[in-house]
């Protein structure tokens, strides 16, 4: 069965940096873009940032709202998926879930910015 | 490209014919996805290419839709179907609606 567990979320400070990860299983990793989605206290959905696959040169893509603060990478050879974060933001407060082509999800990892 | 969900709160009662809208603000030529999240869980894929349903998904759940219009109709309203409903485009950029609430009347 496919299966996506994040981890490294935790409470940090405004400014400060943050890398999350992704444990894939279950399926044809190198064969699928990667996804991080974002779900702030309350809210809805926000696409975050996507990763494609090695033929199409593992291009990256961001929203507006982390474009130049936000990294994400991926590992093929250990099935991992990536989120630096870094100048965060109080808004940057969510669950961040990931998700590989937006078919099969994890379970989120929260992140916290706050003084 | 902007996705508007309507209503925003939607009450019915089981055994009810449920029709949840999304709206873009230009052509999502049909690259429209629906899911479904109960409270403290993932989402979950039910419709993707606006009429496609997903694997373990009940026939209840359907999509329609062209242009910058689309549906997901829930043909008969279980109990366990009680739960926030976004849409998504991927034809340009990715972009997910503001979500309906789907509550008991």
């Amino acid at each position: 069965a496919v299966q996506l567990v994040e981890s490294g979320g935790g409470l940090v400070q405004p400014k400060e940096s943050l890398k999350i990860s992704c444990a894939a299983s279950g399926f044809t990793f190198s064969n699928a873009a990667m996804y991080w989605v974002r779900q702030a206290p309350g809210k809805g959905l926000e696409w975050v940032a996507r990763i494609r696959t090695k033929p199409n040169n593992y291009a990256t893509y961001y929203a507006d709202s982390v474009k130049g603060r936000f990294t994400i990478s991926r590992d093929d050879s250990k099935s991992m998926v990536y989120l630096q974060m870094d100048n965060l933001k109080t808004e940057d407060t969510a669950m961040y879930y990931c998700t590989a082509e937006t078919t099969h999800w994890g379970q989120g990892v929260m992140v916290t910015v706050s003084s | 490209i902007q996705l508007t969900q309507s209503p925003s709160l939607l009450s019915a009662s089981v055994g009810d014919r449920v029709t949840l809208s999304c709206k873009g603000s230009q052509n999502i030529n049909n690259y429209l996805a629906w899911y479904q999240q109960k409270l403290g869980e993932a989402p979950k894929l039910l419709i993707y290419k606006t009429n496609s349903l997903q694997t373990g998904i009940p026939s209840r759940f359907s999509g329609s839709g062209s242009g910058t219009d689309y549906t997901l109709t829930i043909s008969s309203l279980h109990s366990e179907d009680l739960a926030t409903y976004y849409c998504y485009q991927y034809n340009n950029g990715w972009t997910f609606g503001g979500g309906t609430k789907l509550e008991l009347k």
